[in-house]
């Protein structure tokens, strides 16, 4: 089945810095990869998605890349904000079944 | 409503307990699912519901018991749970769960959860 890897665990940043955080995934068949922003003690939200074929997108401050050959994907978030802080979650799945497989997540930190 | 709403958001239970977890959405939606997801760890899915059939079954032990009733609520029936089973139990859903690539139509809608916490 399908293995996703998330770095780094943790990644604390100054406020108006970038983040990047890097997602690999094992099943080739994959062709849809989402990202997924958790604050504390709230439900996961989707913040950005990306398809397999397509290999960048970007919405406002937030943009997503995919390597389809490396079998990579990563979240780029520029500016960031206090509110920025939260744990994302990639993940990785085939669209029919829609069987998501989260990595293991990722706290950012934006320190102001 | 854009909304997909669970309820309780809090259970406490003892192992002998029964108890229901309810799911609902009036999005329209035709695919519904169970995460469960433990402290500091990612959603872990459990259960899918595909037109109020059930469509994945990730090898969940049988005190949890999904059941879905129509096409806008989703169940979790509890019974004889363990202390390890305790954790934040999301419902989400989709418009559909096979789709074509680009569709937006797998888009997960995720419920706030609900804390579950066995004695």
């Amino acid at each position: 089945g399908e293995n996703v890897e998330q770095h780094p665990s943790t990644l604390s940043v100054q406020e108006g810095d970038s983040a990047v955080i890097k997602c690999t995934y094992s099943d080739s068949a994959s062709n849809y990869f989402p990202w997924y922003k958790q604050e504390l003690g709230k439900r996961p939200q989707l913040i950005i998605d990306i398809r397999s074929n397509v290999g960048e997108k970007k919405d406002q401050r937030i943009a997503v890349t995919l390597n389809k050959t490396a079998k990579h994907f990563s979240l780029h978030i520029t500016e960031t904000q206090p509110e920025d802080s939260a744990v994302y979650f990639c993940a990785a799945s085939l669209e029919y079944g829609n069987k998501l497989v989260f990595g293991a997540g990722t706290i950012l930190r934006v320190k102001s | 409503d854009t909304e997909v709403t669970q309820t309780p958001k809090h259970l406490v239970m003892g192992m002998t307990n029964k108890k229901s977890l309810k799911c609902e959405q009036h999005m329209g939606h035709r695919a519904m699912y169970w995460y469960k997801q433990k402290a500091k760890k990612p959603p872990e899915l459990m259960f899918v519901y595909s037109y109020e059939k059930l469509s994945i079954n990730e090898s969940v032990p049988s005190r949890f018991s999904p059941e879905c009733p129509n096409s806008s609520l989703l169940n979790l029936h509890l019974h004889a749970l363990q202390p390890e089973d305790s954790a934040l139990y999301l419902c989400a859903s989709s418009q559909r769960d096979r789709v074509r690539l680009g569709s937006g139509a797998n888009v997960l809608t995720f419920g706030a959860g609900s804390r579950l916490t066995v004695l």
